[in-house]
């Protein structure tokens, strides 16, 4: 059974900085392009990073771009994402996302979420 | 990028039928078969519902289709159901290489 475990949410500061982590099991981790997916309070989601399976091809939103960063350890089946630079705005429960088996490379979908971290910056 | 165009709200009777539509661009929704469709329970993650326009994942009730015509998707729940009621979301792949998703419809079975 595929599962996706975030960390590392909470109460930040404005221009903060703070790190989430995924730990993936269930599945060939580093097969799989692994994607992170952001629902401010009450809004709809956002796209936010995407990051290969041999750690290349990293994309971010226009939103999120020079304050984020993507990364990922195969050998602990885990991916991260560095959040720098923090605004008001970058209060949101953040998803750690895979895509369904025969899509490892992509990140057109998402099949599998995680529970979620709440990232609160104030 | 703005966000994919969905109305706020749809609502029906259980047994019938309602229409989503997901307003995109020839940078998304145009130019690109890779169009998912998610739903979402309150407090719950999203559920991955359609991919490829039209196709559903195992275990998705047949009652969920999509389709696309030019830059507009949609997603249409046939035979409402009490447990239907949540909030959609349409998804693009686009010429960016990102990916983009609507603001959300809110399903209502009266």
């Amino acid at each position: 059974e595929v599962q996706l475990v975030e960390s590392g949410g909470g109460l930040v500061q404005p221009g903060g900085s703070l790190r989430l982590s995924c730990a993936a099991s269930g599945f060939i981790f580093n097969t799989y392009a692994m994607s992170w997916v952001r629902q401010a309070p009450g809004r709809g989601l956002e796209w936010v990073s995407s990051i290969g399976g041999r750690g290349d091809d990293i994309k971010y939103a226009d939103s999120v771009k020079g304050r984020f960063t993507i990364s990922r350890d195969n050998s602990m089946k885990t991916q991260y994402l560095q959040m720098s630079g923090l605004r008001v705005e970058d209060t949101a429960v953040y998803y750690c996302v895979k895509p369904p088996q025969g899509w490892e490379p992509t990140i057109y979908y998402f099949e599998s979420w995680g529970p979620g971290a709440l990232v609160t910056v104030s | 990028q703005s966000a994919l165009t969905q109305p706020a709200s749809v609502s029906g009777s259980p047994g019938q039928s309602i229409t989503i539509s997901c307003t995109g661009t020839s940078s998304d929704i145009g130019d690109y078969n890779y169009v998912s469709w998610y739903q979402q329970h309150p407090g719950k993650a999203p559920k991955f519902i359609i991919y490829d326009v039209d196709n559903r994942p195992s275990g998705v009730p047949a009652r969920f289709s999509g389709s696309k015509s030019g830059n507009m998707a949609s997603l249409t729940i046939s035979g409402l159901q009490a447990e239907d009621e949540a909030i959609y979301f349409c998804c693009s792949y686009t010429s960016r290489s990102t990916v983009i998703f609507g603001g959300g419809t809110t399903v209502t079975v009266l």
